[in-house]
């Protein structure tokens, strides 16, 4: 049974601060996922990394994959009060026909 | 383009009615997929549809039904709801890439 961990659970932090959410995955996937998610809205989706070494940026958030250690980052550079939100991460496999298998999400809340 | 939409956005039950979620995509993907999402749980997968007449149990499918009517609708459907199915419900479907998530419905069971 696939498990998808996430921490921190709950993060608050200053703007201008840098940090990183932990994503672990227990068994081999062939491609992970961030998501970003507003209170009351859907999922919006923000990195898709598919093999190992994988790095994507966008703006102030960086995602990578090492596939060997079953390990995904998402790096925040100099947060601003925009980046507040729940982020989650979310493990797929074989062309994704049998769905996702999703983190418990990270709450981050960034203060002025 | 509409992408995923889900009706309705909200809805209250009564312990013991029944319900059915619609969800439809517009984007020609074969897979659809319903999820849960509680407080501090992530999202849990119910039931998905790899394509056409086929449909497989997720994570937590107990409680639920669902009818993949034709490509482009996937129902979810609560024959007698309990108030431990009050969540959000999101539909999504996926095209063997990302994955495109409706808006969600908000239900609550009292």
């Amino acid at each position: 049974e696939l498990k998808v961990e996430q921490n921190p659970l709950f993060l608050s932090m200053q703007e201008g601060k840098n940090y990183t959410i932990y994503c672990n995955y227990s068994t081999t996937s062939d491609r992970l996922y961030w998501y970003r998610q507003d209170p009351g809205k859907s999922l919006e989706s923000l990195f898709v990394l598919l093999s190992n070494g994988a790095v994507k940026q966008e703006g102030r958030l960086m995602a990578s994959l090492d596939t060997k250690a079953r390990l995904s980052t998402l790096h925040i550079t100099a947060a601003v009060h925009d980046l507040s939100a729940t982020y989650f991460c979310a493990v797929g496999g074989g062309g994704g026909a049998d769905g996702l298998t999703f983190g418990k999400g990270t709450h981050l809340i960034i203060q002025p | 383009n509409a992408g995923v939409t889900q009706t309705p956005k909200f809805q209250v039950l009564k312990t013991g009615q029944s319900m059915t979620l619609q969800c439809a995509q517009d984007m020609n993907h074969n897979s659809m997929y319903w999820y849960r999402q509680d407080p501090g749980m992530g999202l849990r997968l119910i039931y998905y549809s790899a394509s056409e007449g086929t449909t497989d149990k997720g994570e937590v499918p107990n409680g639920y039904n669902v009818s993949r009517l034709n490509k482009r609708e996937f129902s979810l459907r609560l024959e007698s709801a309990a108030p431990s199915q009050t969540s959000v419900y999101f539909c999504a479907s996926n095209a063997g890439g990302g994955y495109t998530f409706g808006s969600g419905t908000r239900l609550t069971v009292v």
